[in-house]
């Protein structure tokens, strides 16, 4: 079973500032999908942006851009120009394309608290 | 519109209750889904359904069972609810099964269980 691995609790920014959120997976697999999620106080479950592994170019989003490193199993998300309303739970997720036909769904890791300092 | 939606929002019931919380896509997608997100934020799956085929995480109790009457809903009953069934959970879907793996999940807004 694959595992994700999100190091950061909690990360602190100031506004207009560049952040990085790392998260590190666990696989056998060549193929499969990597996905940031963001969860504002709200509750709501956001897609940011996501990263195919079989693809070198690394996602962009606007601000928001990836650092995919496959060899490291590394999938770090980077904002930049930090905005107030950035502020959410970060989950980085691993999605197989092999098992049960895809019916597994996302495996999640534990999340990062970001907070943006006005 | 609503791409996922689930109902209701809020549910307190007390121990032993058993209680519904219902979810309806119009994506259009084959496979639905169930979360739950503990107390820690922590999100793990409970089912995934695509019309055909239910697979069940083997840690979920049996008293948590998926209910689906079409492609277009996936309800969630839970019997004898306890305390420690008090959660957020959240219900999702997405293309596939052989369809696009990169697909993202959508998520609907959760529903916060609280047992008493």
């Amino acid at each position: 079973a694959q595992t994700v691995t999100q190091s950061q609790p909690e990360m602190s920014v100031q506004e207009a500032e560049t952040v990085t959120l790392s998260c590190t997976y666990d696989t056998s697999e060549s193929d499969y999908y990597l996905f940031w999620y963001k969860q504002p106080p709200s509750r709501q479950m956001i897609l940011v942006i996501r990263q195919e592994a079989y693809k070198q170019q690394n996602a962009t989003e606007n601000r928001f851009s990836v650092n995919f490193q496959k060899a490291a199993k590394s999938f770090s998300l980077k904002i930049s120009d930090s905005q107030l309303g950035d502020a959410a739970m970060y989950f980085c997720a691993y999605r197989s394309p092999y098992s049960g036909g895809g019916a597994d769904g996302l495996t999640f890791g534990k999340g990062t608290h970001l907070i943006i300092q006005p | 519109d609503t791409a996922v939606s689930q109902t209701p929002k809020y549910l307190v019931t007390q121990m032993g209750n058993d209680k519904s919380i219902k979810c309806e896509q119009n994506l259009g997608h084959d496979t639905m889904y169930w979360y739950k997100q503990d107390s820690k934020k922590f999100l793990k799956i409970m089912f995934s359904y695509n019309n055909k085929e239910l697979i069940i995480n083997e840690t979920v109790p049996n008293r948590f069972s998926p209910k689906s009457p079409d492609k277009a809903h996936l309800n969630l009953h839970i019997n004898s609810l306890e305390l420690g069934d008090s959660a957020v959970y959240f219900c999702a879907s997405s293309q596939g099964p052989g369809g696009a793996y990169n697909s993202p999940l959508h998520f609907g807004n959760g529903t916060r269980l609280t047992v008493t």
